[in-house]
């Protein structure tokens, strides 16, 4: 079994739609928890990053973390075309410089 | 903040040959560096983490002899991919980490053997 599961998609949705991201992990160890968007070829760029359980939005991105039961989501409110790109969750253990656990990422597609 | 430059973004090499890829954090110091891999369609994975000045500690299965890391300085660091084969054919993304930023990720390096 993977510490971090996350469906592969692909995911397609028309503009406007909202979007659901999840991941589940195992490690109960994990306490920080990040979503990085990632386009073709490209590095990942971080969206979100929370500590512990708790929701957190920034702009028409909402990143949500629930420790009991081992599951992040990431909400993206009124898609556009540009959100287009491989979705990756991460997350790590406590102390510094720790190295992140991915999930396999999900291929989101927004339709015009 | 938090600017990171890999270099090249793209190689072609012979199999046999080494290549080289340079990743430098240009307005911060990263104190450690991580090494990705990712082939197509799938997620990074971890291949080695360096701290400056100090050899690199390498994730099982991965060649140290092969994947050769250099973390000299605070801003430079650099992979080595020595006797390339086709096999070796990935993506390879850098990722410094300085005390008082998150993770920052270079933009990529794609390899293809040929």
């Amino acid at each position: 079994q993977k510490e971090v599961e996350q469906d592969p998609g692909p995911l397609s949705v028309p503009e406007g739609a909202i979007v659901s991201l999840n991941c589940t992990y195992s490690n109960s160890a994990f306490q920080y928890f990040m979503w990085y968007r990632q386009y073709s070829r490209k590095g990942p760029e971080l969206l979100m990053y929370t500590y512990s359980s708790g929701n957190k939005e920034d702009g028409r991105f909402t990143a949500q973390v629930d420790k009991s039961s081992k599951y992040i989501s990431l909400f993206i409110r009124d898609s556009q075309p540009s959100d287009s790109a491989t979705y990756l969750c991460a997350m790590r253990v406590g102390g510094s410089a720790r190295q992140l656990t991915f999930g396999s990422g999900t291929q989101l597609t927004v339709l015009p | 903040g938090a600017v990171v430059s890999q270099h090249p973004s793209w190689v072609i090499c012979k199999s046999g040959t080494s290549v080289k890829i340079e990743c430098r954090s240009l307005d911060f110091q990263a104190t450690t560096m991580f090494w990705y891999r990712q082939f197509p369609k799938q997620s990074l994975m971890l291949m080695a983490t360096s701290n400056e000045g100090s050899k690199a500690t390498y994730e099982q299965g991965v060649e140290k002899d092969k994947f050769l890391i250099n973390h000299a300085s605070l801003t430079l660091s650099t992979l080595t991919v020595t006797s390339a084969h086709p096999e070796d054919s990935s993506f390879y993304i850098c990722s410094p980490k300085a005390q008082d930023y998150g993770y920052t990720f270079g933009s990529g390096t794609r390899l293809t053997v040929v």
